[in-house]
């Protein structure tokens, strides 16, 4: 079955660290998204990508990097410079044009 | 820039009872629309689509949103809650001609009483 799987499930870091979640699709999607979701927020762009080997900015991306070396794949490293990063991240892929997102399941960073 | 607006970040059905989830965008231009329901500590699931043709939308669960382009509106409606439809909805919006990213509402977390 094509989708979209986000690893791990449930990631704690230290205060410092830097930690990468990861997200793969097998959609053949050209376009990939991370958001961070936090209570009563709704879902904020973090970074996304339209095409291998180029990625763009969202609304929240200090202290947040990606790379984007394969199609399939987004990974997003989390690094000590986010002083907040406890939330719920949702990647995201999708084809080109106006159809809408195929959701990962997610990944919940507790900072301990 | 475009935006989208969710009235009730919390609304309270009884089972049985109908479903409205308020949603309105800010584009002159009518943009792509669209729902996602989310259950707790999961992704987010498509609903319904809006894209062109027929402005009532039906979708999954028995959910459907119609396109009101006078009230720049898309409102999302069930006849008959059921427990199971308790979870946190979104409406979205992408703008015609652009590639596609979407802009969020902040979200309605619906609640089903017995």
């Amino acid at each position: 079955d094509g989708g979209i799987t986000q690893s791990p499930k449930y990631l704690f870091r230290k205060e410092g660290q830097n930690v990468t979640l990861s997200c793969e699709q097998n959609l053949n999607h050209d376009a990939m998204y991370w958001y961070r979701q936090d209570p009563g927020q709704g879902l904020r762009l973090i970074y996304y990508s339209q095409i291998v080997n180029d990625f763009q900015k969202g609304d929240i991306a200090e202290g947040y990097s990606v790379s984007r070396e394969k199609k399939e794949s987004f990974p997003l490293t989390v690094t000590s410079a986010q002083k907040n990063p406890t939330a719920f991240y949702l990647c995201a892929s999708s084809i080109q044009g106006n159809y809408g997102y195929t959701f990962g399941s997610g990944t919940r960073l507790t900072v301990v | 820039a475009q935006s989208v607006t969710q009235l009730g970040s919390h609304v309270s059905v009884s089972e049985g009872a109908l479903v409205l989830l308020r949603c309105n965008y800010s584009s002159s231009v009518p943009p792509y629309l669209f729902w996602y329901v989310q259950y707790p500590n999961q992704g987010l699931q498509l609903l319904l689509k809006y894209t062109t043709g027929a402005t009532l939308v039906k979708g999954i669960n028995g959910f459907e949103a119609e396109f009101k382009k006078s009230e720049t509106s898309f409102h999302l409606t069930k006849p008959s809650a059921h427990m199971s439809d308790a979870a946190e909805y979104f409406c979205a919006v992408s703008d015609r001609g652009s590639q596609g990213n979407l802009i969020f509402g902040k979200g309605t977390k619906l609640s089903v009483k017995p």
